[in-house]
């Protein structure tokens, strides 16, 4: 089966700009996470969503941060404007469902932002 | 709140060699446990998972076993494999929650 889908792999932007990052998980996985990782560290959660609802956004900044699933399959996250703290790698993860307790993710690549 | 600690690397080892890789959590409640790996220039992939205490989870050599007595999810490997080579990530899930370890980076030499 196809795995989960990033683009764009990598984007250099400069801060106070825009950005957008893309994603398609999994046929058929309901639940869809948005993870920053910044050099050194393990992925931080920002967004989780249940088909196109969210579970949990508690560690996004919604200043800067926004994230949608409009349809229930793919999602993008924004950020707007971006600072140089940014910069890390945004990886998102699918899997079937949390209510099964299913919880294996399948991680996309990445897109490695870096902001200048 | 909830969190997970793990030992800093780098590790360096020559194949065949046994490998540990401690980490410990903190969580209320009863978290799943999850070792990941990163294999360099992929995506993080599953590597085993335990559910609920005394749960040893296994795959591809590697093996954890939940202590839910010293809140601890060790990876252990018998012999490693250059292939080995790679970030691993130990991670828990409670509730909607996902924390993740900062990650140590194995490096096998032959």
């Amino acid at each position: 089966e196809a795995g989960v889908a990033q683009s764009p792999r990598y984007k250099i932007i400069e801060k106070r700009q825009s950005v957008a990052f893309w994603c398609n998980p999994i046929s058929g996985h309901a639940t869809l996470y948005w993870y920053q990782q910044i050099l050194g560290q393990g992925p931080k959660l920002l967004i989780q969503f249940q088909n196109n609802g969210v579970v949990d956004d508690s560690q996004l900044p919604k200043d800067r941060f926004s994230a949608e699933r409009l349809k229930g399959v793919d999602s993008t996250l924004k950020i707007q404007p971006a600072k140089l703290e940014d910069s890390a790698v945004y990886l998102c993860a699918s899997s079937l469902t949390i209510r099964t307790g299913s919880y294996e993710q399948y991680f996309g690549p990445g897109t490695r932002l870096t902001v200048t | 709140g909830d969190s997970v600690t793990q030992m800093e690397g780098p590790v360096t080892l020559s194949e065949e060699a046994f490998l540990t890789i401690n980490c410990t959590y903190t969580a209320t409640g009863y978290p799943s446990l999850f070792w990941y790996v990163q294999y360099p220039g992929e995506g993080l992939q599953l590597l085993l998972k335990a559910t609920k205490a005394d749960d040893k989870g296994s795959n591809k050599g590697f093996e954890a076993t939940y202590r839910k007595e010293t809140t601890s999810f060790h990876l252990e490997k018998g012999s490693v494999q250059v292939s080995d080579s790679a970030v691993y990530f130990c991670a828990l899930n409670t509730g909607n929650q996902f924390y993740f370890g900062t990650g140590t980076s194995l490096t096998v030499i032959p």
